[in-house]
């Protein structure tokens, strides 16, 4: 499976502020995923996409795959202290009846008050 | 942590020794996955296991061994092949949509 590339590594906005995450492919993706992994956590499931141009929001967060279907935002509207934590875009690669997920190296929020 | 359980929390290994992660999971899900983070980094993943008495190398295999004797239970060995294995590692289970992680083995080499 081929890797997604995220941008940017480490973002540090300050409390109040938006901040975007992309995930980049250079082949199309039949799937996108985000999880969240809090500072000494585990990765949590977030959300998937799976059509082109899909949006879907969840509270201040706003989750967009491409209509080429390449690419993938996460958008956190009015950052708060609670975001902190690194976020991972990933996708489904499966043949042969074997799927498994492949993960971005992940986008590192630091937010101060 | 969400059906999946994750055992010990913290490991300290000795140079040369074979250590074994424990992972059990009581959500009936018939994938499971081993995934292991390096500090500032992805995951990569292992090994995974579609059903029970079936498994197939990730990407990183080598110095790692698996078993999938039941369904509920995919244990990782970390074996004195693996020359780095200070890390954490993370089982993961999937059922339709995303994947559901434990909350994790911290190995060291000491």
């Amino acid at each position: 499976g081929q890797q997604v590339m995220q941008i940017p590594q480490y973002q540090h906005v300050q409390e109040g502020e938006d901040f975007t995450t992309y995930c980049n492919s250079s082949t199309t993706l039949s799937n996108i995923q985000w999880y969240k992994q809090r500072p000494g956590g585990h990765p949590v499931f977030l959300i998937q996409l799976v059509k082109s141009g899909e949006v879907k929001k969840q509270k201040r967060l706003t989750f967009q795959f491409g209509e080429a279907k390449k690419n993938s935002s996460l958008h956190i509207t009015a950052t708060q202290t609670t975001d902190v934590g690194t976020y991972f875009c990933a996708y489904h690669w499966g043949t042969g009846g074997y799927n498994k997920l492949i993960f971005g190296a992940g986008t590192r929020l630091a937010v101060h008050p | 942590d969400g059906g999946i359980t994750q055992s010990p929390k913290y490991l300290f290994r000795k140079e040369g020794q074979n250590v074994t992660l424990s992972c059990e999971q009581n959500l009936n899900h018939d994938a499971m996955y081993w995934y292991r983070q390096d500090p500032g980094q992805g995951l990569r993943l292992i090994y995974y296991s579609q059903i029970v008495n079936d498994f197939q190398k990730g990407d990183i295999a080598e110095g790692y061994s698996v078993s999938r004797e039941k369904k509920e239970s995919f244990p990782l060995t970390v074996t004195s092949a693996q020359k780095n294995p200070t890390a954490f590692y993370l089982c993961a289970t999937l059922q339709g949509g995303g994947y559901t992680f434990g909350s994790g083995t911290r190995l060291t080499v000491v």
